[in-house]
């Protein structure tokens, strides 16, 4: 089955400075990445995704790159502020609504 | 649009007993539903399939016989934690989907269960 290991673990980033979170996967047939980002107690919220006939996606300061050929995929926040502090969840599936596979999780934390 | 609503939010209860979680798509019809379980500062990992009017695909590891998932209609799905003790305490969220050419899946707020 699908595999995702996700790094790093944590990560504290200045305000204003940029964050990356990198995700591997496994399976070659998976075609849909998504990110979440999740609060302690909530659900996981999706902030971006991308699907693997594109390379690149960016909304406003968030952006996610794919490189298929590698089986890897980032997460790259700008500019960040406090309220980006959360945990970020990774994922990977075969598309079509199939179930996800989640990376074990980064706990951003961004300092005034 | 998409809203999933799960019930109950929070659930304690004694070990040995039975827990029910229902897991509502509110203004869509799902064909499938995820079951998800959350232990502190951990990943989601997938429970089971739940699709309407078939069994459910349990992942492996996951007692079919412990936690019996019915998706008895096309906004419904349960979960019931049967003979419940505390290493089951943990976050439980479900997840659906719109429509299979639609990648996103939309997520309940989840159950906190504790057993005591």
């Amino acid at each position: 089955g699908e595999n995702v290991e996700q790094h790093p673990s944590t990560l504290s980033v200045q305000e204003g400075d940029s964050a990356v979170i990198k995700c591997t996967y496994s399976d070659s047939a998976s075609n849909y990445f998504p990110w979440y980002k999740q609060e302690l107690g909530k659900r996981p919220q999706l902030i971006i995704d991308i699907r693997s006939n594109v390379g690149e996606k960016k909304d406003q300061r968030i952006a996610v790159t794919l490189n298929k050929t590698a089986k890897h995929f980032s997460l790259h926040i700008t500019e960040t502020q406090p309220e980006d502090s959360a945990v970020y969840f990774c994922a990977a599936s075969t598309g079509g609504g199939n179930k996800l596979t989640f990376g074990t999780g980064t706990q951003l934390k961004v300092e005034l | 649009g998409a809203v999933v609503s799960q019930h109950p939010s929070r659930v304690i209860c004694k070990s040995g007993t039975s827990v029910k979680i229902e897991c509502r798509s509110l203004d869509f019809q799902a064909t499938t539903m995820f079951w998800y379980r959350q232990f502190p500062k951990q990943s989601l990992m997938l429970m089971a399939t739940s699709n309407e009017g078939s069994k459910a695909t349990y992942e492996q590891g996951v007692e079919k016989d412990k936690f019996l998932i019915n998706h008895a209609s096309l906004t419904l799905s349960t979960l019931t934690v049967t003979s419940a003790h505390p290493e089951d305490s943990s976050f439980y969220i479900c997840s659906a989907r719109v429509d299979p050419l639609i990648y996103e899946q939309y997520f309940g707020p989840g159950t906190r269960l504790t057993v005591t």
